[in-house]
Parts: structure tokens; sequence; C-alpha cells
């Protein structure tokens, strides 16, 4: 059964700090992962998907990378702000329709 | 951009009360899925949809049923409700298998 670990479950920076983000899942036979955020009492937004043949996305600030055969996924965040500030889930998915989430990191940003 | 709505922000009810919770989709996306998000649980899939009148079960489906009649709107109904399903309920749809889930802003219920 395939299980999402996040980690550290909270995170707190000052401004503009570089940081990363982990996410490691035990069955390595996924067909995607993918990152989100989710703002308090908010749906999730979708930052970034990295299918299995792929070893990284970039989108501004963000890039996630996923190494497959070790179970491990990073979103690396550059120059973090404060509206940066959010939890951080990561999902893989399977063969299935079914997307398995993480616990999630909390992540705040400290002006 | 996608847009996932849904029906309500907040919802209260009593207990034993029949409730419907709909989720509406503006990209033609063919898979809609019905979570639920706890703490210390996670988000859990209820159910979920890959075409109209199709549905599966997910990891909870007890206490819940769903409703696909047209292919933009996907309902989870609480047959009965009960104080243990009060939860934030999220709402995603797919384009298909393996692409993006984008997520409507969430439901919170609270069965009193």
């Amino acid at each position: 059964k395939q299980e999402v670990t996040q980690i550290p479950a909270a995170l707190s920076v000052p401004e503009g700090e570089n940081l990363v983000l982990n996410c490691s899942f035990t069955d390595s036979a996924i067909y995607n992962l993918q990152w989100f955020r989710q703002d308090p009492g908010k749906g999730l937004t979708s930052l970034l998907l990295i299918q299995s043949s792929q070893r990284e996305q970039t989108s501004g600030r963000l890039n996630a990378s996923l190494d497959k055969s070790s179970g491990r996924s990073t979103l690396y965040i550059a120059a973090s702000q404060p509206g940066d500030s959010a939890t951080y889930l990561c999902a893989v998915k399977g063969a299935t329709n079914k997307l398995i989430f993480g616990t999630g990191t909390l992540l705040a940003v400290q002006p | 951009d996608v847009k996932v709505t849904q029906s309500s922000r907040y919802l209260v009810k009593r207990t034993g009360e029949k409730v419907f919770l709909e989720c509406v989709q503006d990209m033609d996306h063919e898979n809609m899925f019905w979570y639920r998000q706890d703490p210390g649980l996670g988000l859990r899939l209820i159910y979920f949809s890959y075409d109209v009148k199709m549905k599966e079960k997910g990891d909870i489906p007890e206490g819940y049923s769903v409703s696909r009649e047209k292919k933009e709107r996907f309902s989870l109904i609480l047959e009965s409700a009960s104080t243990n399903q009060t939860s934030m309920y999220l709402c995603a749809s797919s384009f298909g298998s393996g692409y993006e889930q984008y997520f409507g802003p969430g439901t919170r219920l609270t069965v009193t």
C-alpha cells in the first residue's frame, strides 16, 4: 500500500531564503506526482505536475524534482516571500485513478 | 483557467438530514472526485467518476453516495448525516487519467 510522507511537518524561515520541502513515497511504481499549496480554510491550488518519465519541472520560483528509484521528490522555493506561507502537499498517482496525499508541510515565511 | 465551483462554502445540518453537496467544473473534464479533509488524517478519497453515470468507490465511501447525470456536475449525497461527517469536503476534476487534478474552494460541513 502506497504511503506518502512529508518532512518537516512545519517550517519557519525568514523572507528571502531559499528552501526545500521533501516528499517521500514507499512504492516507486507511480504514474506522476503533483505538488499543491493550500491556504487556511481554502481548497488546493495545483503548483506542479511531474510525470514518472520526468526528472523535474519548473514554474517561476518553484522547482520540483522527482527520483522514482529512491521514492523522493523535492519542492525548491527560491527567494521565499511572506505570500508563500501556506501548507504544501504532495500527492502521487499509481496505476489507479487515485491520488495518495502526503501529510503536508506548513510553511511560514517571516517578513 | 480551469474553474471548479462548489455550491456552498459553509453548511450546517442536523443529524439525520439528507445533505447534497454540488460541484461544477467548466473545462469538459472526464474525471471528477470527492475528498474529505480532516486534521491528522489528511485528504481521503470518497468517490470518483470517470464518465457520466459512472462512479467508483474511493477509500471511505460508507455513508455517502454520488450522482453524475451531466459531465460538468458531480454531486455528493449524505443519505443521513451524522456528526462524524463533520469535515471539509473538496471536489476536484481532471481531463483524464494522468492529468493534473484541479480543486474547488471546499465546503466546510458541520453536522450537529
